[in-house]
C-alpha cells in the first residue's frame, strides 16, 4: 500500500530557506511512469502546485516559484526532498507530498497524498 | 496563463444531484482531474483523465469534459459528500509545463 509522509520545521523565519523531506513506502522512485509531486494549501485557501519529480529524475517546477524552488529524490531512502528559499509569511501553508502517476503518456496525476504538514513563517 | 474557474459554492439536498463546473479555455482538449478535500484532511482523487474512477470511489461519482467546461457529478448526493472539490489540469502549452488547481467548490449538503 502506498504512503507518504511529509516531515520538516514547523515553523521558519522570514528570509530562511525551508527544506521538507517526504518519506514514501509502497513503491519505488525508479518505478517507470510515477513521480512525487508537492502542493501546498495557506489556510483556508486553494491548493497551489510547487514541484514534481519523475520516475527518470526530470523535474517540473512552478513557473511562479521556480527561481525559490528545489526537488530532488534519493532513491536509496526512498526520499524526496523539497526546498523553497528566501521564505515570507505568505508562504505559511500546509504543504503536501503526493504520489503522482500517468498512464498510456496521459499527463500524471496525483492519486495518493501525505497528511500534509503546517508550515508558518513568522519571525 | 491558463486559468481554471469554479464556482465558489455549490449546495443540494441530500438524495439530489451536484453540478459542479470548472471552466477554462478550450479545456476539453485536456485531461481533467477531481479532488475532493474535507476539513482537516488532504484531498482525495475521485476522477481522474475527465471521466476514470480510482478505485474505491462510489460510481456515483462521474466527470465529463467538453468545450470550455468540465464537470462532475455528485448523484443521490449524502451529507459525507460535503467537502471541498477541486479540478485540476496541466498547462502545457506554455514552456514550462505546470499543474493548474481551480480555486475550489465548496459543497453544501442541505
Amino acid at each position: 500500500q502506498i504512503t507518504l509522509k511529509e516531515s520538516g520545521p514547523t515553523l521558519v523565519k522570514p528570509t530562511q530557506s525551508l527544506t521538507l523531506t517526504c518519506t514514501v513506502s509502497g513503491f519505488s522512485l525508479r518505478t517507470r511512469a510515477v513521480g512525487v509531486g508537492w502542493i501546498r494549501q495557506p489556510p483556508g485557501k486553494a491548493l497551489e502546485w510547487l514541484a514534481l519529480i519523475y520516475w527518470d529524475d526530470d523535474k517540473h517546477y512552478s513557473p511562479y516559484l521556480k527561481n525559490r524552488l528545489t526537488i530532488t529524490k534519493d532513491t536509496s531512502r526512498n526520499q524526496v526532498v523539497l526546498t523553497l528559499t528566501n521564505m515570507d509569511p505568505v508562504d505559511t501553508a500546509t504543504y503536501y507530498c503526493a504520489h503522482s502517476r500517468s498512464i498510456n503518456l496521459n499527463p500524471y496525476y496525483f492519486d495518493y497524498w501525505g497528511l500534509g504538514t503546517l508550515v508558518t513563517v513568522s519571525s | 496563463s491558463y486559468v481554471l474557474t469554479q464556482p465558489p459554492s455549490v449546495s443540494v439536498p441530500p438524495g439530489k444531484t451536484a453540478r459542479i463546473t470548472c471552466g477554462g479555455n478550450n479545456i476539453g482538449s485536456k485531461r481533467v482531474q477531481w479532488y475532493q478535500q474535507k476539513p482537516g484532511q488532504a484531498p482525495v482523487l475521485v476522477i481522474y483523465y475527465d471521466s476514470d474512477w480510482p478505485s474505491g470511489i462510489p460510481d456515483r461519482f462521474s466527470g465529463s469534459n467538453s468545450g470550455n467546461t468540465a464537470t462532475l457529478t455528485i448523484s443521490r448526493v449524502e451529507a459525507g459528500d460535503e467537502a471541498d472539490y477541486y479540478c485540476q489540469v496541466w498547462d502545457s502549452d506554455s514552456d514550462h509545463p505546470h499543474v493548474i488547481f481551480g480555486g475550489g467548490t465548496k459543497l453544501t449538503v442541505l
